[in-house]
């Protein structure tokens, strides 16, 4: 396993338009988490998977986005109707459970998605 | 409201010497505190981490300075070298929070040679 894979690392698209990103966690690992990234900000989170149940989602994700894990292994995060404030890195991490005999596990990123909306 | 705070967006250091990244913070929820670090078209790497109960953590050429009565944190590099120049973000985690994590807004290290 070489670790979190992200697909399309680029994406271009029309305003309006609806994209779909996916990502593909190290594969021992249950905990799922997407953040998003503008420029000069750090990522800022938007929502975690235990497994394949959606436990949190930020306020940051209007109506227009949806994530799913559907066999608690890969997910996709999908926004619809895209505007232009949706421009931004798209950041996948996972991790085991949140600590292991007290010991915290860290998150480990993918390389992102772009996304520029036109 | 900006709960992880990097008050310098760069910080420029010759090579060899020290550099010394600091962040704050606001919830005294946080437990966990960890620091990235980004090359440009990557993702952030895991870098270093510290638990609430410790006030120091070393590994290699990094250590990490918890002060929780100042709610402050601080990455030292001793000695720097010109392959540390990256952006550094500093996170925090509260354990009952679901290990999301919140970051800083980033301090970009430059190392001279």
């Amino acid at each position: 396993d070489t670790g979190v894979s992200q697909d399309p690392r680029h994406k271009i698209t029309k305003r309006g338009q609806n994209v779909t990103f996916r990502c593909d966690p190290i594969s021992e690992h249950n905990r799922l988490y997407w953040y998003r990234q503008t420029l000069g900000q750090g990522p800022e989170f938007l929502t975690y998977f235990q497994n394949e149940a959606q436990l949190e989602k930020s306020r940051l994700l209007s109506d227009r986005f949806s994530a799913e894990r559907p066999k608690g292994s890969f997910s996709t995060l999908e926004i619809q109707r895209t505007e232009q404030g949706d421009s931004a890195m798209y950041l996948c991490a996972s991790s085991l459970d949140g600590t292991s005999g007290g010991i915290y596990n860290e998150q480990f990123f993918g390389p992102g998605t772009r996304l520029t909306v036109l | 409201d900006q709960q992880v705070k990097q008050n310098s967006p760069s910080l420029s250091v010759q090579e060899g010497r020290i550099s010394i990244l600091n962040c704050d913070y606001t919830n005294s929820m946080f437990d966990y505190f960890l620091w990235y670090k980004k090359y440009p078209a990557e993702g952030p790497t895991f870098l270093i981490s510290i638990s609430s109960i410790k006030d120091k953590n070393e590994d290699g050429r990094f250590t990490v300075f918890l002060n929780k009565s100042a709610k402050h944190l601080s990455l030292h590099i001793v000695p720097s070298q010109p392959g540390d120049s990256a952006v550094y973000f500093c996170a925090a985690s509260a354990y009952n929070q679901g290990g999301k994590l919140i970051f800083g807004q980033g301090t970009e290290l430059s190392v001279k040679p």
